[in-house]
């Protein structure tokens, strides 16, 4: 398997576009997360799909963010509009979740956002 | 409040000596720890993790943790570090039906030559 495939790896984009970001779960894996990543916050989970259902999207910053899963083999991660605060590394991550507390993570590469 | 802790920002090891990169961990009912590395420019690969059993744990790359119950502990080892280890060191916790990992800010390890 490729593991989780993420894209764009880099993206650059101008306060108040729209900015997605794509992901593709290992095949078999049932859980997915979104993680932002930056240095002042640390690794952040944004949001945890369960069998493409959102189980917990407490850590969405707002309502500029959402996400979507809309099979198992690909989820977006939209920002509408985009801000300059929102300049981060976004992972995503998926996980065979049969017991989450037993399961370690594989994560993708991440996308490095930056909005100017 | 649930929480981890990585108490050092940065270490400095000489290639060959032991390292030790620390974590600490304040959780209500049993934890559930792992370990994950994170090369420059990378994203996080899973190393290691404890969920019950025996409390010295071995995982990828030569290091191992020991979970440390009475110390809430669970620091990650190896005897002896090679430049390659060079990254950065998240630790995490599960704690009870929370399905969230709560993370470390993470440690960055230097071995130098």
């Amino acid at each position: 398997d490729a593991g989780v495939i993420q894209s764009p790896r880099h993206e650059v984009t101008e306060m108040g576009q729209e900015v997605t970001l794509r992901c593709k779960p290992i095949s078999g894996h049932n859980s997915l997360f979104w993680y932002r990543q930056t240095m002042m916050r640390g690794l952040e989970l944004l949001i945890y799909f369960n069998n493409n259902v959102p189980i917990d999207d407490s850590g969405m910053p707002e309502d500029r963010f959402s996400a979507k899963m809309p099979n198992a083999s690909f989820s977006t991660l939209k920002i509408q509009p985009s801000e300059p605060r929102d300049s981060a590394v976004y992972f995503c991550a998926s996980s065979w979740d049969r017991s989450p507390m037993n399961t370690e993570a594989f994560f993708g590469q991440g996308t490095r956002l930056t909005v100017v | 409040a649930q929480s981890v802790a990585q108490p050092e920002d940065q270490v400095n090891v000489a290639e060959g000596n032991p390292l030790t990169v620390k974590c600490t961990y304040s959780v209500s009912g049993n934890p559930y720890l792992f370990w994950y590395v994170q090369y420059p420019n990378r994203g996080l690969q899973f190393l290691l993790k404890y969920i019950t059993g025996d409390n010295l744990v071995k995982g990828s790359y030569g290091f191992e943790a020991e979970f440390n119950k009475s110390q809430t502990s669970f620091h990650l080892k190896k005897p002896s570090a090679l430049v390659s280890d060079s990254a950065l060191y998240f630790c995490a916790v599960y704690a009870g039906n929370n399905r969230k990992l709560i993370w470390g800010l993470g440690t960055s390890l230097a071995v130098n030559p």
